[in-house]
């Protein structure tokens, strides 16, 4: 079975300092892996994916993610946060061998930064 | 056009009426999802179409009905809900449900569903 784990329910960040988003994952076979953004009220907005190659992803609004085998993980990074990335942090996976169509959300995370 | 939109955005419905969530596409994704996320929560998946066909339903009970009548639209029929059925009900799409594709999902604004 696929899981996804976001150890932090919030994060509080100043702005323009760098942020971290924690995400861990559990899958057999390759991993796919998805960060999504809410803001309030609203559907999932996608970000950016790990599909294969550079461990290092680029997405929208400045984010990245690196990927990591070794420590299952996939976190969230930008290096200087505004105030409007506050908002509410999904990482998702889609992986294994008889659950490939589904994908599975982490918890969420909150991410808060302070003017 | 990358956009999934829902409608209605709120629906306000009795436990004994009957009402409809749509939900429509445009990019030629031929798989179509429906989630439902309480406050606070990760959304949970609920059905998936392939090609117009169900393809996943997750024990999902019979008050919530899915159709998919053409691959452009998604509709989720209610009957006889429950307050605790109130949540956010989104919609979402991707180019096709192959793992080989490894494609992300688009999702819509969700229709904000309250049962009275």
């Amino acid at each position: 079975a696929q899981s996804v784990a976001q150890p932090e329910d919030q994060v509080n960040v100043a702005e323009g300092n760098p942020l971290t988003v924690k995400c861990t994952y559990s899958v057999s076979g390759n991993p796919y892996l998805f960060w999504y953004v809410q803001y309030p009220n609203r559907g999932l907005q996608f970000l950016l994916k790990y599909i294969t190659g550079d461990n290092l992803v680029k997405g929208s609004y400045g984010f990245e993610a690196e990927f990591n085998k070794s420590q299952t993980s996939f976190h969230l990074k930008k290096p200087s946060a505004l105030v409007s990335d506050s908002a509410l942090y999904f990482c998702a996976v889609r992986g294994g061998y008889s659950s490939a169509s589904k994908i599975i959300f982490g918890s969420g995370t909150r991410l808060s930064i302070r003017p | 056009d990358t956009e999934v939109t829902q409608t209605p955005k709120h629906l306000v419905m009795g436990m004994t009426n009957k009402k409809s969530l749509k939900c429509e596409q445009h990019m030629g994704h031929r798989a179509m999802y429906w989630y439902k996320q309480k406050a606070k929560k990760p959304p949970e998946l609920m059905f998936v179409y392939s090609y117009e066909k169900l393809s996943i339903n997750e024990s999902v009970p019979s008050r919530f009905s899915p159709e998919c009548p053409n691959s452009s639209l998604l509709n989720l029929h209610l009957h006889a809900l429950q307050p605790e059925d109130s949540a956010l009900y989104l919609c979402a799409s991707s180019v096709t449900l192959s793992i080989t594709m490894n494609t992300e999902a688009f999702f819509g604004q969700g229709t904000r569903l309250t049962v009275v």
